[in-house]
This record gives C-alpha cells, structure tokens and sequence, in this order.
C-alpha cells in the first residue's frame, strides 16, 4: 500500500513559524494538499495543487514540495492554530486517495 | 458554496450493514469534474479513506474495504451513499462525506461528521 509519512507532533513558540512535513515514494509525480482540523470539527483545505491556497485561507499558510517531501509552514503561528494537520495525495499506481497520519501542533 | 450533510443511524449492531447518506445542497452532484467521497476517523486517529464515486456512476474503493463497499449516486435527491456491510467494533468512526476535485485530488468541502458506534 501506499504510505504518507508526517512527523505526529510538532510545537512552535506564539509568533514563530511552523513548518510540518510529509513524505512518500513517487509524491513529486502528482499534487498534494493540506487539511486543517481542530477538536471535534471536519478538515479544512488549506492548501492545494501542493502550494495554492482556497479563498479564505490566510497568507500565512503556505505550501510547498520538494523531491517527493510536501511542506506546509504556518507563519506568525497564533494559539488558535493548535489543531491537527492532514496532508492527502493520490496514488498514481492504485488510483486511491491517501492521507498522512496528521500531525498535532502545539503553539506553546 | 457546496454544503453536505451526513445523516444515518448513530449505533449499528455487529455483523449488520451500515447504511448512511450524504445530502448536497448549493451545487449539484451530477457537475462534471467533481468526485464524491466517504472518509473516516476512528477515535483519536487519522483520516482514512473509503471509497469515491464521480458523477458518472464510476466507483473506486480502498482495498482494505473494498469487500465490503458500496457507494451509490441518487442523482433525483442531489445525495450520495455509503453501504459498509459485516460491522465489527473496528468500524466504530466518525465518518465524513466529502466532495473532491477530480483534476487534482484534493477535498474542498466536507460534511461535519456523523458519529457511528458499533455494539451489541
């Protein structure tokens, strides 16, 4: 099966930027994107086609790749940013959507 | 903007079949470019992914599952469905409808949830 690989914790200090990634083979050959989901609420995307972001997400999410690595960084990271973050893809040979494990953000 | 709600019973005994709807307001699910999925979270876990339909009644499902799935459009109702027969504990989640963007695989709308417990 086909794995995306994202750290399951990270933390930042109020202010700081955050950068969370995610890792799996063959990435670079197709898009990623990024959720965002707080305690008990649905994902939000944030970031799309691995660096777009919807109207509505804030300037400060962005999104990048880089070899078959996506990153997402949180700039002037805020409190109400402690959520869980999902990163998707899908999988060229299977044709199945796949998600990472999340990872947990504190802003400590 | 897209809306969609779950709605489905919150409790299913084992070895019974799931059976739960999607309703989409604001846009129609038969729109060209758009595929319609059913994801979910066990307690305190990741998201996992179920199944997608496109508008043209094309399915594809996670292998895990994929013995046991079955997603349906019912175009006259603008709703999709989720069957998920032989229920264990291990299928206790909260599942999510979702709508994707097929060009891209991404997720732009979801429903809030619906909580489903298997038990005796």
């Amino acid at each position: 099966s086909y794995d995306l690989t994202q750290p399951p914790s990270a933390s930042v200090s109020p202010g700081q930027t955050a950068n969370m990634t995610c890792s799996g083979d063959r990435l670079g050959d197709t898009y990623a994107s990024w959720y965002q989901q707080r305690p008990g609420q649905s994902p939000l995307l944030l970031i799309y086609q691995n660096n777009k972001r919807p109207s509505g997400i804030p300037e400060r999410f962005s999104g990048s790749i880089s070899g078959n690595t996506a990153s997402l960084a949180i700039s002037g990271t805020q409190s109400v940013d402690e959520a869980d973050y999902f990163c998707q893809a899908w999988d060229t040979r299977s044709a199945c959507v796949v998600f990472g494990g999340g990872t947990k953000l504190a802003v400590l | 903007q897209v809306q969609l709600q779950e709605s489905g019973p919150g409790l299913v005994k084992p070895s019974q079949t799931l059976s739960l709807t999607c309703t989409v307001s604001g846009g129609s699910i038969s729109t060209a470019g758009y595929f319609w999925s059913w994801i979910r979270q066990h307690p305190g876990r990741g998201l996992e992914w179920i199944g997608y339909i496109y508008s043209g009644g094309y399915t594809d499902y996670n292998p895990s599952l994929k013995r046991r799935v079955v997603i349906s459009l019912h175009t006259s109702k603008n709703q999709f469905s989720l069957e998920l027969n032989s229920m264990t504990a291990a299928d206790t989640a909260v599942y999510f409808c979702a709508r994707g963007y097929s060009s891209s695989w991404y997720h732009d709308s979801w429903g809030q949830g619906a909580l489903v417990a298997v038990s005796s």
